[in-house]
């Protein structure tokens, strides 16, 4: 079953701070982030494995609670070139043996 | 070092013809994952390969999908008789091991577009 992110869009200005969360039905194994720019291949942000697992990439990081399986995507002091499409994919969620479910993505745009 | 590639990156059928999308993972990569995305959608899964098995294709169509990955060259999905809602972006992703718990590289997408 597909993963829900929220929200669906987000519209900052250079600088401010932003969440997105990404919430399952099913138990999950694993978050994965992308992010993705129009018309490009999604990038790999980061991997969370473990229930309570942190992680942080310079201003980008994340949070894995298992209990509530849901995840949430942090980012800090955000640039311009943060701007595009956030998906998080989970395993366990219906996927294949080790192909992700995606949500529908959270776009988000940073202004100057 | 080249990352995955797909090729064509455009590729325009009309109804009832035969798509062939190719893919060539990272080198020494020997795990390979097919995904569609459609406009607005995040990517859905559809196949999973190793070098010549296919390990899950439970996200692939029954009909007229199927894909393959030979000892040599690259992934191959494979569309037989394409109708429009067969239209999306197709993307490959590579992984050297497992793509359950280690980055998937994905590449630069195959752009479908059946009239």
């Amino acid at each position: 079953q597909q993963p829900v992110q929220s929200p669906q869009a987000v519209i900052l200005r250079e600088g401010e701070d932003a969440v997105i969360n990404c919430s399952s039905s099913k138990a999950l194994y694993s978050v994965h982030w992308y992010r993705q720019k129009h018309g490009e291949a999604p990038v790999f942000l980061m991997i969370l494995l473990k229930g309570g697992e942190q992680k942080g990439h310079e201003k980008i990081s994340a949070s894995f609670n298992e209990k509530k399986q849901q995840s949430s995507l942090y980012l800090t002091a955000s640039q311009l070139s943060y701007s595009g499409t956030y998906f998080c994919g989970t395993l366990g969620g219906g996927g294949g043996a080790d192909g992700l479910t995606f949500g529908k993505g959270t776009h988000l745009i940073i202004q100057p | 070092n080249a990352g995955v590639m797909q090729n064509p990156r455009h590729l325009v059928r009309r109804r009832g013809q035969e798509a062939r999308l190719r893919c060539s993972p990272v080198k020494g990569h020997s795990h390979v994952y097919w995904y569609r995305q459609l406009p607005e959608e995040g990517l859905k899964f559809m196949v999973y390969l190793q070098k010549e098995n296919i390990i899950d294709e439970s996200g692939m169509p029954k009909e007229r999908f199927s894909a393959e990955f030979p000892k040599e060259g690259p992934s191959i999905l494979r569309i037989q008789q394409v109708v429009r809602g067969d239209s999306a972006a197709y993307f490959c992703a590579s992984s050297p091991l497992s793509g359950a718990y280690n980055e998937q590289f994905f590449g630069p997408g195959t752009r479908l577009t059946v009239l």
